[in-house]
């Protein structure tokens, strides 16, 4: 079955960028037409739908983060990639990867990855 | 998007059952059936449990099931077991491609 790692750095700076990466394994980023999201959840606290993007560079983000945040694929390396710029204390979370529902809509989120703690501090 | 309504916590004996309430607005949970629930243990990712209001994946036994009334969802927890103690959390679809989810509900089963 799909399965989903994240991968990237555990610290970053204030005022820096973050990035990680997602890979897929099991299936084809590029098959069952579905999403690819990230989600992320501050210490203690509750789920942050960050954005999502198909195979075919499409993209959507929350309207909270869209003037920081970037998602790309690259389909031959069956990988997708979050950027977030000028971090603050407040973007210090796990970030998980997760397949969204096939279709336009994405409204469930399953399988995901088992998550990456960002620590943003000087 | 503001985030949905959860309770905090619920708790409940084995054996019973148990719901979580999800509110929400007319422009998410009230105008579509689009709502999904996660379980999460913690220092784990979350699962999906229910979506498209009702709709349980494979796998998930049928002691979870989900509702829907107006703009609140329900998950409720019936033959509540030992193994069924930990956070939920709703989610609901929101319009222009993006959704919103839930504060989350620390169950205990006592």
């Amino acid at each position: 079955q799909v399965q989903l790692q994240e991968s990237g750095p555990g610290l970053v700076r204030p005022s820096q960028t973050l990035s990680l990466t997602c890979t897929v394994s099991g299936g084809s980023i590029s098959s069952g037409n579905h999403y690819w999201t990230w989600i992320r959840q501050p210490a203690g606290k509750g789920l942050e739908y960050i954005g999502r993007i198909h195979d075919s560079g499409s993209t959507n983000y929350n309207s909270s983060l869209k003037s920081r945040v970037a998602i790309s694929v690259d389909t031959s390396k069956n990988q997708f990639s979050l950027t977030l710029s000028s971090v603050t204390a407040a973007d210090t979370a796990v970030y998980f990867c997760v397949r969204a529902a096939a279709g336009p809509i994405s409204n469930w989120f399953d399988p995901w990855g088992q998550g990456s703690l960002v620590t943003v501090s000087s | 998007q503001s985030a949905l309504t959860q309770p905090r916590s619920v708790s409940a004996s084995p054996g019973q059952s148990v719901t979580i309430a999800c509110t929400g607005t007319s422009s998410d949970v009230g105008a579509y059936n689009y709502v999904s629930w996660y379980q999460q243990y913690p220092g784990k990712a979350p699962k999906l449990m229910i979506y498209d209001v009702s709709k349980r994946p494979s796998g998930v036994p049928d002691r979870f099931s989900g509702s829907k009334s107006g703009n609140t969802a329900s998950l409720t927890i019936s033959g509540l077991q030992a193994e069924d103690e930990a956070d939920y959390y709703c989610c609901s679809y929101a319009g222009s491609y993006t959704v919103v989810f839930g504060g989350g509900t620390e169950l205990t089963v006592l």
